[in-house]
Formats: structure tokens, C-alpha cells, sequence
């Protein structure tokens, strides 16, 4: 299995653009969450799927930001319009079931400007 | 007090060193987890502990689930050991709590 795939592994953009991050979870896996990193906060959770169906978008910042499952094996992250403050590293990560290990992207670096 | 505690927060060794990165956590649990971040890099999940000790290869981690406590111990430290160590716990559903990571960087 090639793993958990990302797309673009890094975005630079101009601050009012719009930008979609991609995700293909591993193949079987349930469970799809978006996590954004920074120096400042860690780790956080922005959006929790289960069987395509968002379980949990508590942690999505804004309205500013919308994520998408339309299938099992794709889902969006898009921020519109983008702010410097956006400027992070995310991270896609599928499992088999809700308690089971993740599995991580390896992150798309968005860089607003 | 964050409710995943790890230390050292930055820990540089000679290759060839034991290593020990802790995680104390203040919240009841189901899982722990330990994950690898090189830098610019993605993040591997190293272990998923309930109880007691795993062990792949020269990595080590335990878990004393009384104390709220766990290690990751890495023996014969090799530079491409130098990552970022990240514990992170669940009470059994979904989300995660994690601790601020350990840098660690080990010199040839």
C-alpha cells in the first residue's frame, strides 16, 4: 500500500487566494482526520470523518475553512479566502477504525503570503 | 499544566548512546501513542501501547498505566535517529491528546 497520499507537499499562495489540500486514505481505512501543525499550538484537530459522514469539525477554525469526503478514498481540505495566519503544516492521517493507530501523510507545508 | 507532560524537551547525544524520552500524562487512558517527525518531514507512528513493553528493532517503550507514565528508549542512538518524538494519549475515542515533542539530535 503506497500509504496515506497528500497533495501538494507544499503551497505558497498570496494571502485572499484559495487553496485545496488533498488527501487519499489508505485503502480500507474508516477514519480519515485533518490535523494542522504549528510551533506555536502542536498538533491540533481540525476535522474528523468516519465512513465519509464529519463526526467532529469542532477544531476547524473558521468558516473560512470547509473539508470534503465525497468518497472513500478522497477528501479536500480547502481554506477561502487564505490569511498569513493559515500558514502551517497539514496533515492528513486514515485508521481502520476510530481507536485504531493512525496512519500520517506526510503534511502539506502551506505558506501564506 | 498541559495534560501530556514530555521531557526532555530538547536532548542531544553521542551515537551509540541509550536514550530515554518520557511522557507523563494526567488523563485516563486507552491508548498511548509514539510518533516520529524528521524535520520537514512526515510523522510515523512508532508504537501504540496499552500496557506494558513493545520493542521493534532498537526501539523500546513502555507503559506503567498507574504511574500515567511511559518511556521510549532508543538504544544504540544512530544520527538518523534525530527526529522529533511526539506521545500522544486517547481515552478511547478519536482524538488525541499530544505533548509538545522531544527534538532529539544525535551527533556522529
Amino acid at each position: 500500500d503506497a500509504g496515506v497520499i497528500q497533495s501538494p507537499r507544499h503551497e505558497v499562495t498570496e494571502m485572499g487566494q484559495e487553496v485545496t489540500l488533498r488527501c487519499k486514505p489508505i485503502s480500507g481505512h474508516n477514519s480519515l482526520f485533518w490535523y494542522r501543525q504549528t510551533m506555536m499550538r502542536g498538533l491540533e484537530l481540525l476535522i474528523y470523518f468516519n465512513n465519509n459522514v464529519p463526526i467532529d469539525d469542532s477544531g476547524m477554525p473558521e468558516d473560512r475553512f470547509s473539508a470534503k469526503m465525497p468518497n472513500a478514498s478522497f477528501s479536500t481540505l480547502k481554506i477561502q479566502p487564505s490569511e498569513p495566519r493559515d500558514s502551517a503544516v497539514y496533515f492528513c492521517a486514515s485508521s481502520l477504525t476510530e481507536n485504531y493507530g493512525y496512519t500520517f501523510g506526510s503534511g502539506t507545508r502551506l505558506t501564506v503570503v | 499544566k498541559n495534560e501530556v507532560e514530555q521531557s526532555p524537551q530538547n536532548l542531544t547525544a553521542q551515537e551509540g548512546e541509550f536514550i530515554t524520552i518520557n511522557c507523563s500524562y494526567s488523563v485516563g487512558i486507552s491508548a498511548l501513542h509514539w510518533l516520529q517527525q524528521h524535520p520537514g518531514g512526515g510523522i510515523v507512528s512508532l508504537f501504540m501501547l496499552s500496557s506494558g513493553k513493545k520493542k521493534h528493532g532498537r526501539l523500546i517503550a513502555t507503559i506503567n498505566i498507574q504511574e500515567k507514565h511511559s518511556s521510549l528508549h532508543i538504544t544504540a542512538s544512530h544520527p538518523r535517529d534525530s527526529a522529533v518524538y511526539i506521545c500522544a494519549v486517547s481515552s478511547g475515542t478519536y482524538k488525541y491528546i499530544f505533548g509538545t515533542g522531544t527534538r532529539l539530535k544525535v551527533l556522529a
